[in-house]
């Protein structure tokens, strides 16, 4: 049964880039789309965007300036680059699996990791 | 951006009520409503996508309905495993959103 693992620093300082992996185990990330969520208390749940087996992504425009995603095929992860974060970049956050369905033609995020805190702070 | 307006923010029921949970959409998003459950500390759960599937394994007390701009969830009999987050989300377009999330107490 395929399961998601996000890890990353913990803590990032202001003005620094953060960088997130999501380790998928018990299937391949080959064939599907990846989604990366964020939540915090004062925004609550957003959508930072996605990147498909392919290569193709498509972000969250309040954050595209700033989001890059990518697969790493051979180690069967998803990884989340966001640059020049500030205070208000702290959450959990989350990698999932954007199921498409060609028979409704909807995307649903139907496979989630635990999440993993970020806090930026100096 | 289409807004999700989700309410109640939380509810206190008992166990066996049955409770709705709505979310209204800002624009027409047909059905593209999914609904999640979110426990403290574990993966957020998918529950019922295109506003009226429910997922497999998921307990057929739950049910989604709605189309438009108006979708809610229903818990027919509350159960113990069900006090914790419930969240929508449209996948209409993107950037996809999230309702604010309903936390669903045991009174």
């Amino acid at each position: 049964q395929m399961q998601l693992r996000e890890s990353g620093p913990g803590l990032v300082k202001p003005s620094e880039p953060l960088s997130l992996t999501c380790n998928v185990s018990g299937g391949s990330v080959r064939s599907h789309y990846w989604s990366w969520i964020r939540q915090s208390p004062e925004k609550g749940l957003q959508w930072i965007g996605y990147v498909r087996d392919s290569g193709t992504t498509n972000y969250n425009p309040s954050l595209q300036s700033r989001v890059t995603m990518s697969l790493d095929r051979s180690k069967n992860q998803i990884s989340l680059t966001l640059t020049s974060v500030t205070a208000t970049d702290t959450g959990l956050y989350y990698c999932a699996r954007a199921n498409y369905d060609t028979l409704t033609a909807d995307h649903h995020l139907d496979l989630w990791g635990r999440g993993t805190l970020v806090t930026v702070s100096s | 951006d289409i807004q999700m307006t989700q309410s109640p923010s939380s509810l206190s029921a008992s166990l066996g009520d049955w409770v709705t949970i709505t979310c209204r959409a800002s624009q027409n998003i047909r059905t593209y409503v999914n609904w999640y459950q979110q426990r403290p500390g574990e993966a957020p759960r998918l529950l019922v996508s295109v506003a009226a599937v429910l997922q497999t394994g998921v307990p057929s007390r739950f049910r989604g309905s709605g189309s438009g701009t108006d979708f809610s969830l229903i818990i027919a009999g509350l159960q113990r495993d069900d006090f914790v987050t419930y969240f929508c989300q449209q996948s209409y377009s993107f950037p996809w959103t999230f309702g604010q999330g309903t936390r669903v107490e045991i009174k």
